[in-house]
């Protein structure tokens, strides 16, 4: 079983949806949950970080913790093209210091 | 105007070479990390260092060399003992706290000829 994991995809939503992005992980002791974008070609850019429990909201953005059933994931409201890209899952590990463990990426295509 | 730079961008190698990759940083961040990405993969760590002078291995460390001599630069070797090194290179920074966040570096592409 992988640490980190998330479903490739792609995730297809029309422009106006919520798009909704799943990632589970493995260690009960996981500490802090970290969500980038990342356009082809570019580097991860940091979008969303969780560490307690429940939904944090940003903007369109909203990350939900469920530390019980070991799952993150991001809600991304009003979908516009310009948020088709790759999102990482990355999750700091119980006892891993400042290490961060990443997810594959699920791939998300907005469609017009 | 703070940030990461590394350089160079893009990158050629032949094989049996040593080539190095530069990452500043003037975030005032402590930590540093080097990772690697394949295409379709996620990123994988290399190196990671948490204060100058000390650095420690990822999970990828082998075919790689760090130095941290300065608080602001952490430069990455990919010596010759690397059998696949043609990938996404990207460099991170963060404080030393829990919950850090990383920031990442416009990343270099690493090609073998």
């Amino acid at each position: 079983q992988k640490e980190v994991e998330q479903n490739s995809g792609p995730l297809s939503v029309p422009e106006g949806a919520i798009a909704s992005l799943n990632c589970t992980y493995s260690d009960r002791g996981s500490q802090s949950f970290f969500w980038y974008r990342q356009y082809s070609g570019k580097s991860p850019e940091l979008i969303m970080f969780i560490y307690s429990n429940g939904d944090k909201e940003d903007g369109r953005f909203t990350a939900q913790l469920n530390k019980a059933s070991q799952y993150v994931s991001l809600l991304i409201r009003d979908s516009q093209p310009s948020d088709s890209a790759t999102y990482l899952c990355a999750v700091r590990l119980g006892g891993g210091g400042n290490k961060l463990t990443f997810g594959t990426g699920t791939q998300l295509k907005v469609e017009l | 105007d703070g940030g990461i730079t590394q350089s160079p961008k893009y990158l050629f190698r032949k094989e049996g070479q040593n080539v190095t990759l530069s990452c500043e940083q003037n975030l005032n961040h402590d930590a540093m990390y080097w990772y690697r990405q394949d295409p379709g993969q996620g990123l994988r760590l290399i190196y990671y260092s948490q204060i100058v002078n000390d650095f420690q291995k990822g999970d990828i460390a082998e075919g790689y060399s760090v130095s941290r001599e300065k608080k602001e630069s952490f430069p990455l070797t990919v010596t010759s003992a690397q059998k696949n090194p043609t990938a996404f290179y990207l460099c991170a920074s963060s404080r030393v706290a829990a919950n850090n966040e990383q920031f990442f570096g416009p990343g270099t592409r690493l090609t073998v000829l």
